[in-house]
């Protein structure tokens, strides 16, 4: 069965504060590992794609990257207006979309 | 473009009561899926159609949920009759194709009392 777990539940920063958001994922069939941006009361906004492990995309202070095991989201002197919650998906055999339970993102001014 | 549209945004009835949503997909999108998001939990797919053909309803729990995608195109998920661990936020999602990027709409955040 696949699985996607993700860590931490919960995240405080300040502005400014670099860090990482972890992603560790078991799916058949990997055809994709996918990162979102979910804010209170809307759908999820489509960030990344990443289809090999070493493969790195970049969008303004995000950058993603992918292991054969995990995926990291890491944001680099983050603002308030980057507070979400964010959350991965791998695309598997199943051709479907398996999500992880998401990492709430506080950046305090 | 326009995105996602979901209606209505809101809905609140009583257990044992029909409720139907509605999806409108990215014009062009010939894959559209149904997700189900509890509080605190990622989306978990339902059904995904590829144009009007349902290829994955196997997380759908038949014998109260039904859906359907009519010329493949717009998209209704219905529930008959509600129950009470059926209040969640119901999120549909379009991609162009089957494995790529999905688009997700507002979603309808079901109250069931």
């Amino acid at each position: 069965e696949d699985q996607v777990t993700q860590s931490p539940e919960a995240l405080r920063l300040q502005e400014g504060e670099s860090s990482s958001l972890n992603c560790s994922y078991t799916v058949s069939g990997l055809r994709g590992l996918f990162w979102y941006r979910q804010d209170p009361g809307k759908g999820p906004e489509f960030l990344f794609t990443l289809y090999s492990a070493g493969e790195e995309k970049e969008k303004e202070r995000l950058k993603a990257t992918l292991t054969k095991k995990e995926s990291f989201l890491h944001i680099t002197a983050p603002k308030p207006e980057d507070s979400a919650t964010y959350l991965c998906a791998g695309n598997g055999g199943r051709r479907a979309l398996t999500f992880g339970s998401g990492t709430r993102l506080q950046v305090q001014p | 473009e326009a995105g996602v549209v979901q209606s209505p945004r809101y809905k609140i009835i009583e257990k044992k009561q029909p409720v139907a949503f509605w999806c409108n997909p990215i014009s062009g999108h010939n894959t559209l899926y149904w997700y189900l998001q509890n509080l605190g939990q990622g989306p978990e797919l339902l059904i995904r159609y590829e144009n009007e053909e349902a290829v994955d309803d196997s997380q759908l729990p038949k014998d109260r949920f039904s859906a359907e995608r009519l010329k493949g195109v717009d998209s209704t998920l219905k529930i008959q009759p509600a129950e009470l661990g059926d209040s969640a936020v119901y999120l549909c999602a379009s991609s162009l194709e089957t494995g790529y990027e999905q688009y997700f709409g507002p979603g309808t955040r079901l109250t069931v009392t």
